[in-house]
């Protein structure tokens, strides 16, 4: 059974701080993603990498970067919180095969004020 | 640009009955079309997924119609349930370089049916 965990699922942060949201897989996927889950606009992906230390930019990168160092942890920056990032925060992995699948985190709800 | 539109945005149905989500996609080069199911503070989970070259296909109470020359794709729900009140997304996916794919996810429905 594929578990990805977040490192909170509630976040409060001042506008200007760094902040860091950490997701975890434990079923060897080489690909991870980072999303943002919006009202009206759906999920939107902010970056994904396909193995370690690999990134590329999703189609909403601005104000965010990432980190991979292990195959299992995939992080997410933002190097200066501002109120238009606050939001969910969805963090997933892929299958490959014949079919594809991707299992979400729970997610973390970020608040900047 | 929305990639992948989604409508409604949100539906109440009565217990028993059906429900329809529909999507539509520009990008002929999306070659696999899941839906995916999210309850309140969980993260959204497969539900059923199509490729283009089949029409429809049948999980249980869940059925995708798929009409590729329109570019529309749905989602029915037979006897619908309380506990089907869940939010929707369609998506669709394409084969990226490096052998991931690429997702874009329609904007959600969120449906409530109600006893």
């Amino acid at each position: 059974d594929v578990k990805v965990t977040q490192s909170s699922r509630y976040l409060v942060k001042r506008t200007g701080e760094k902040v860091f949201l950490e997701c975890v897989q434990d079923m060897d996927h080489e690909n991870m993603f980072w999303y943002r889950q919006d009202p009206g606009l759906g999920l939107r992906l902010i970056y994904f990498s396909y193995d370690v230390k690999m990134k590329e930019k999703g189609d909403i990168p601005e104000g965010y970067s990432v980190s991979r160092e292990k195959k299992e942890r995939f992080s997410l920056i933002l190097e200066s919180a501002s109120t238009n990032q606050t939001s969910m925060y969805l963090c997933a992995t892929i299958t490959r095969g014949a079919s594809y699948e991707q299992y979400f985190g729970p997610g973390t709800r970020l608040t900047v004020t | 640009q929305q990639q992948v539109k989604q409508s409604p945005q949100s539906l109440i149905v009565q217990k028993g009955g059906i429900s329809i989500i529909n999507c539509a996609y520009e990008n002929t080069a999306f070659d696999y079309f899941p839906w995916y199911q999210q309850f309140p503070g969980k993260g959204p989970a497969l539900l059923i997924a199509i490729r283009p070259d089949v029409s429809e296909k049948k999980e249980g109470r869940f059925t995708i119609s798929f009409n590729k020359s329109a570019k529309q794709f749905s989602l029915h729900i037979m006897d619908s349930q309380p506990g089907d009140s869940a939010t929707y997304f369609c998506a669709a996916s394409i084969g990226k370089p490096g052998g991931y794919q690429k997702v874009t996810f329609g904007i959600g429905t969120k449906l409530q049916v109600i006893p």
